[in-house]
């Protein structure tokens, strides 16, 4: 499974889009890429995948770059509640790097 | 769809005691399911593979004969922490890959573990 490279934190003011980056420059051509969030003292939540194309569904966008070597998490509309950690992973692996804490200011 | 449930959300456990964490599959049969260990500000960290009928898989480090899993059935696996110490409190997640297969892995809501 390919490493993932997230930043380790990023603000974002209420209502604006808030863009997360992952990079995963070794990902294989038939992995999907992930995108989690940890909601403080929750468990992790799925957001959206996708593998080559483009994706966007009630919660987020994701492009994916023509290379696949990094993708980027669109929150078009952050609200105080998207204030989570946000985890990029490639295909199907199972440990967790840091991902991102993501904190939305009013 | 694609739910699992974690039983409790949290326990407070006298040191030396055992405690049972429960993760069942709602809606779907998980033949394997992942239980996974997160300290305060930190990331999840595997801990073990849970397979329906068999032994259970643990990561490198982790005491086989401490956290005792057990996956009985294709809902439900079983986490117990036997004689548990203060350093054992943690959040304890499970999860089961979603059995459509490309929508990734579903979560518990979290077990918070404070031995006293």
């Amino acid at each position: 499974d390919a490493k993932t490279t997230q930043p380790t934190s990023m603000d974002c003011a209420e209502g604006r889009a808030a863009n997360l980056p992952c990079n995963h420059s070794t990902i294989s051509g038939n992995e999907y890429v992930y995108w989690y969030r940890q909601i403080h003292s929750q468990g992790p939540q799925y957001i959206i995948h996708g593998l080559k194309n483009n994706e966007t569904n009630e919660m987020a966008s994701l492009i994916i770059t023509e290379d696949r070597k990094s993708s980027t998490l669109i929150l078009p509309h952050a609200t105080l509640r998207d204030t989570a950690v946000y985890y990029c992973i490639a295909g199907y692996a199972l440990n967790f790097g840091k991902g991102t804490s993501l904190l939305v200011t009013p | 769809g694609a739910v699992v449930s974690q039983h409790p959300s949290w326990v407070i456990c006298k040191s030396g005691t055992s405690v049972k964490i429960e993760c069942r599959s709602l809606d779907f049969q998980a033949t394997t399911m992942f239980w996974y260990r997160q300290f305060p500000k930190q990331s999840l960290m595997l801990m073990a593979t849970s397979n329906e009928g068999s032994k259970a898989t643990y990561e490198q480090g982790v005491e086989k004969d401490k956290f005792l899993i057990n996956h009985a059935s294709l809902t439900l696996s079983t986490l117990t922490v036997t004689s548990a110490h203060p350093e054992d409190s943690s959040f304890y997640i499970c999860s089961a890959r979603v059995p459509r297969g490309i929508e990734g892995y579903t979560f518990g809501s979290g077990t918070r573990l404070t031995v006293v």
